[in-house]
């Protein structure tokens, strides 16, 4: 069974960096894109970044464009998100997705990283 | 890239059938054969039970069925049971590879 494990969250005041990691195994980490998708509190689901198995291409919401980065290792299975710049509004349990058999299916979620920017 | 836009919230009895609509504009849902569906309990990551708007993925109950028209996808779910009650979210693919969530259904098992 295919596992994703994030880490990294934490209480950061706004303006500050974090940088979120998902660990990934029991699949072939390499073979896939990957995306981060966040949950505000008590809120809807929000796609933030996407990237394509190589780590050649990266996608962002608008909201993140230029404030976060979304990144790869495949030599150690391992996903990254630098968050810079960072805003109150950007508050949320963020959870890494592997991406499955299209576009927009995601078949396996981490447990998600809490990210909360506070003063 | 605005949110697609679900009902807040649905009910039915257990064994009824439901439907959660899922509207989105001609740049997202209306062009592409790309809407999923995702089941969320409370405290849980969300769980892909539908995707490219009506292919089950292996292990998910034939009692969850999807369609489009449109702009709008929805999502059935027949014989319902009591854990089926929880969060649901459609996303679709809007170009350039990016995705649009919508807002989320909460649905009630009474």
């Amino acid at each position: 069974e295919v596992q994703l494990l994030e880490s990294g969250g934490g209480l950061v005041q706004p303006g500050g960096s974090l940088r979120l990691s998902c660990a990934a195994s029991r699949f072939t980490f390499s073979n896939y894109a990957m995306n981060w998708v966040r949950q505000a509190p008590g809120k809807g689901l929000e796609w933030v970044a996407f990237i394509s198995d190589s780590g050649g291409t990266t996608f962002y919401a608008d909201f993140v464009k230029g404030r976060f980065t979304i990144s790869r290792d495949n030599s150690i299975n391992t996903l990254y998100l630098q968050m810079n710049s960072l805003r109150v509004e950007d508050t949320a349990v963020y959870y890494c997705a592997k991406e499955g058999p299209l576009v927009a299916a995601f078949d396996s979620w981490g447990q998600g990283a809490l990210v909360s920017v506070s003063s | 890239q605005s949110a697609l836009t679900q009902p807040a919230s649905v009910s039915g009895s257990p064994g009824q059938s439901i439907t959660i609509s899922c509207t989105g504009t001609s740049s997202d849902v209306g062009s592409y054969n790309l809407v999923s569906w995702y089941q969320q309990h409370p405290g849980k990551a969300p769980q892909l039970i539908l995707y490219a708007v009506s292919q089950r993925p292996s292990g998910v109950s034939n009692r969850f069925s999807g369609s489009k028209s449109g702009d709008t996808a929805s999502l059935t779910i027949s014989g319902l049971q009591t854990e089926d009650e929880a969060d649901y979210y459609c996303c679709s693919y809007a170009g350039s590879r990016t995705l649009v969530f919508g807002g989320g259904t909460k649905l009630t098992v009474l």
